[in-house]
């Protein structure tokens, strides 16, 4: 089956400070992968995806590219801001039924 | 402006009582489905359409249920079988296509008092 395996939070760092959250998946099939953000009492909004590999997706600085011979989709972006500290989910899609796996969530918090 | 539309965004729950949660949308996609979202367990499926009159459960379907009679709608229907509801509740949409993302709601928040 699918699964996607993102570390696990919370991630603290100080303001423009350099961003990776690791994301690795396991999926029957070729997926599509993306990264979707959620903020405190909201839905997830999606931030970035890639469809095929070596695919770099990018989004209000943030980029994640698709690497299939490491099976990862890990997320970056090069100075942070406080507005950045929200829960990033890493999900996957191989065309089937139902939709979209999702990995557990990292919490990312920003200080001034 | 299309997008996806949950209601209530709180619902409290009397314990035994069958709650149901709405979710419209207008983009015109085929696939809908529900999550329940808890601290640090990320997203579960609960259940999930591709058409109308037609859907499937997911990994925790037990003590939910669902209908899917338009295509704008897939309102979930939490009952008393369902041992611990309180969670925060998201519906999605998206085409069928296995490249496409699911679209989002605002969520609901479902308590049992």
């Amino acid at each position: 089956g699918n699964s996607v395996t993102q570390m696990e939070g919370p991630v603290t760092l100080s303001e423009e400070a350099f961003l990776t959250i690791n994301c690795t998946y396991t999926a029957t099939g070729y997926p599509s992968l993306f990264w979707y953000v959620q903020y405190p009492g909201e839905g997830l909004q999606l931030l970035l995806k890639a469809t095929k590999a070596d695919d770099k997706g990018s989004n209000k600085g943030f980029e994640a590219t698709y690497r299939k011979e490491t099976t990862s989709f890990h997320l970056e972006k090069g100075s942070v801001q406080v507005s950045d500290s929200a829960v990033y989910f890493c999900a996957l899609r191989t065309g089937g039924a139902d939709g979209l796996t999702f990995g557990k969530g990292t919490h990312l918090i920003i200080q001034p | 402006d299309g997008g996806i539309t949950q209601s209530p965004k709180y619902l409290f729950r009397k314990e035994g009582q069958n709650v149901t949660l709405s979710c419209e949308q207008n983009l015109n996609h085929d696939a809908m489905y529900w999550y329940r979202q808890d601290p640090g367990q990320g997203l579960r499926l609960i259940y999930y359409s591709q058409i109308v009159n037609d859907f499937q459960k997911g990994d925790i379907a037990e003590g939910y249920s669902v209908s899917r009679e338009k295509k704008e709608s897939f309102p979930l229907t939490v009952t008393s079988a369902q041992k611990n509801p309180t969670a925060f509740y998201l519906c999605a949409s998206g085409p069928l296509e296995g490249w496409a993302e699911a679209f989002f709601g605002q969520g609901t928040r479902l308590t049992v008092v």
